[in-house]
């Protein structure tokens, strides 16, 4: 069946610029995380859903940051006025909920701020 | 949230078992250790979760002394295709609690040579 997807897959915005990204989680599914991953670093936590409800976003580096999942399924990370230390590649992972820790990841959208 | 420790890096070669072994020592009562396994520019895969003794898949084997305060991923028999990160995670697992978040390390690369 199909798996979480993100688009884009690459961006490149130029500082001061919004971003949208998308994230489609795989069907059904409960749960959806959102990572930063910088270059030879493991992914870090941003922000959780638990189908619309936003129950952590502690990792949410600043307040250029905002999520959301308003139907429970898609979810979209914005940043607003990029800067140069948001490039990283952004990874969205679901979950079906229950006991695990078992998530799905996307591919990943590559973001540059130049 | 308990940190885990866990070597940069291993060699091994082709037809070897390699075991990658991750220190918890502040494990709690309700985490359980979960293995992700992250290829260049690809979103980490779930490999094996287990809260105490051993469990077993068709991928990998994950053994948990029994104070819980490490533990080690066992992979049989690896290939060049095995070449990775590989992610050693502990985490809360009550379905009720809204602190679902991991921790990541900078996990251990393994390469696998011919």
């Amino acid at each position: 069946g199909a798996g979480v997807s993100q688009s884009p897959r690459y961006k490149v915005a130029k500082r001061g610029q919004d971003v949208a990204l998308r994230c489609d989680p795989i069907s059904g599914h409960v749960s959806l995380f959102w990572y930063q991953q910088a270059l030879g670093q493991g992914p870090e936590f941003l922000t959780y859903f638990q189908n619309e409800a936003q129950l952590d976003k502690s990792g949410l580096p600043s307040d250029r940051f905002f999520a959301e999942r308003p139907e429970g399924s898609v979810s979209t990370l914005k940043i607003q006025r990029t800067q140069q230390e948001d490039s990283a590649v952004y990874l969205c992972a679901s979950s079906p909920g229950g006991r695990t820790h078992e998530q799905y990841f996307g591919p990943g959208t590559r973001l540059t701020v130049t | 949230l308990a940190k885990t420790t866990q070597p940069i890096s291993m060699d091994s070669y082709e037809g070897q078992e390699v075991n990658i072994t991750c220190s918890h020592n502040n494990i709690a009562t309700n985490d359980y250790i979960t293995w992700y396994q992250q290829f260049p520019s690809q979103g980490p895969r779930f490999i094996i979760q287990g809260y105490k003794t051993k469990v077993t898949n068709e991928v990998a084997s994950l053994f948990i002394p029994a104070d819980r305060k490490s533990s080690t991923l066992s992979l049989p028999r690896v290939s060049l295709s095995d070449t990775a990160v590989y992610y050693c995670l502990v985490g809360d697992m009550e379905v009720a609690g809204n602190n679902r978040k991991l921790i990541w390390g900078l996990g251990t690369s393994l390469a696998v040579n011919p």
